[in-house]
């Protein structure tokens, strides 16, 4: 089991500048949750899927940011345009049948720094 | 809102000692609370899940508890190692359904000295 697998782990990029952040979750896991890290505001969810249909992104700050799931083994976040309020570690997770009671896995996450 | 506190943000205590890191959450209709470890760089791993019906649940030297009318859990680690510094948050998910989200606390990093 590879686990959930984030990439790029680290990104550096300017103000304005479009940023995708990737994430594999483990092979059979029916839901998928991106997060965001912050020392102000702890983890927040931003959005989560459930076989691929998003369910609920009430989390997602706003327009800029964007999330899809084409398939049951691949999803990205993107922002555009970034902000350096957005500096951040996103992390995806997974988890598999009914969420509620079973653990999510999370990736290592993507430490994101808007200059 | 609710909200999950854990106090104090940082604790450092000598190896071999049973200590206890607590969390407090505001809503007490909850689904079930669940304790999480994160080291430096990593994501974060599920340590114990405690159903809203239950008191309490083991795994090896850990024990959670749940006391869900006075919005409180603890984490109880015995005979603490070095091997157990890092980031413990716990969070918990509300009853209005089973697709409610989790609440996280922010954390308390945890370092044992050798």
């Amino acid at each position: 089991d590879a686990g959930v697998i984030q990439s790029p782990r680290h990104e550096v990029t300017e103000m304005g500048q479009e940023v995708t952040l990737r994430c594999k979750p483990i092979s059979g896991h029916d839901y998928l949750f991106w997060y965001r890290q912050t020392m102000m505001r702890g983890l927040e969810l931003l959005i989560y899927f459930n076989n691929n249909v998003p369910i609920d992104d009430s989390g997602m700050p706003e327009d800029r940011f964007s999330a899809k799931m084409p398939n049951a083994s691949f999803s990205t976040l993107k922002i555009q345009p970034s902000e350096p309020r957005d500096s951040a570690v996103y992390f995806c997770a997974s988890s598999p049948g009914q969420y509620s009671n079973q653990p999510q896995h999370f990736g290592d996450g993507t430490r994101l720094s808007i200059l | 809102k609710q909200e999950v506190t854990q106090i104090p943000a940082a604790l450092s205590v000598p190896e071999g000692e049973n200590l206890v890191l607590n969390c407090s959450f505001t809503d007490s209709a909850i689904y079930n609370l669940q304790w999480f470890r994160q080291d430096p760089g990593k994501g974060l791993t599920s340590l114990l899940l405690i159903q809203s019906s239950q008191r309490e649940q083991t795994s090896g030297r850990l024990n959670a508890s749940l006391d869900k009318s006075s919005g409180r859990s603890t984490l109880y680690i015995a005979a603490s190692q070095p091997g157990d510094s890092a980031t413990y948050l716990c969070a918990v998910r509300g009853d209005s359904g089973a697709n409610s989200k989790l609440t996280f606390g922010k954390g308390i990093t945890l370092s044992v000295r050798p």
